[in-house]
């Protein structure tokens, strides 16, 4: 079973500022990076999944690429807001299993 | 839509006692999937079921039991809780078992062992 890690595990971001932190897996029998979104008394929620080298998705303010060559993937927030504080989870696929890492829990000060 | 249900959302046993966590979900999905979650580390997979009628043991299976009772309602059960299982537990329902399949969850069930 391949290992997940999440860097930084916190971090603390004024609102406005952009930020980004890194997913990384190991690059061999990988078939795909999903990146979750986990407010405080809420369930995890689908952002991206990417599949191949060089992916690169956006949904509004933030957005994730992949590398699978080097194994990690980043996710970028754009000018962070109050309401993207929750912690940021993924998971690498490796034959048809989900394996997550433990987050990077982001909080946004006014 | 409902999406995925799970009762009860608190629970505290004592150490021996048995339970069961019943997770439901309404949006037609094959597969069906139970993870704990601890503080520090990833949500580890402990059983899931790939399509009716199936059922596999995931990372951390030891200790459970799972019964995939028809297409919406998938339980987990403890027959004898220990301290270990205390634990947050996430019940999740995707479309199939893809790679790219999305995976919905549950609100969770909070459970303490004494």
């Amino acid at each position: 079973i391949l290992n997940v890690e999440q860097s930084p595990q916190s971090l603390h971001v004024q609102e406005g500022d952009s930020t980004n932190f890194t997913c990384s897996f190991p690059s061999s029998n990988f078939y795909a990076l999903h990146w979750y979104r986990w407010e405080t008394a809420k369930s995890p929620e689908a952002l991206f999944v990417m599949t191949l080298n060089g992916d690169e998705k956006k949904k509004g303010r933030i957005s994730a690429t992949l590398n699978t060559k080097e194994g990690y993937s980043y996710l970028y927030i754009k000018g962070s807001q109050p309401e993207d504080s929750a912690t940021y989870l993924c998971a690498a696929d490796s034959n048809y299993q989900l394996i997550w890492g433990a987050g990077t829990k982001l909080i946004i000060k006014p | 839509n409902a999406g995925v249900t799970q009762t009860p959302k608190f629970q505290v046993l004592k150490t021996g006692q048995s339970m069961t966590l019943q997770c439901a979900q309404d949006m037609n999905h094959n597969s069906m999937y139970w993870y704990r979650q601890d503080p520090g580390m990833g949500l580890r997979l402990i059983y899931y079921s790939a399509s009716e009628g199936t059922t596999d043991k995931g990372e951390v299976p030891n200790g459970y039991n799972v019964s995939r009772l028809n297409k919406r309602e998938f339980s987990l059960r403890l027959e004898s809780a220990a301290p270990s299982q205390t634990s947050v537990y996430f019940c999740a329902s995707s479309e199939g078992r893809g790679v790219t399949d999305t995976q919905y969850f549950g609100p969770g069930t909070r459970l303490t062992v004494l």
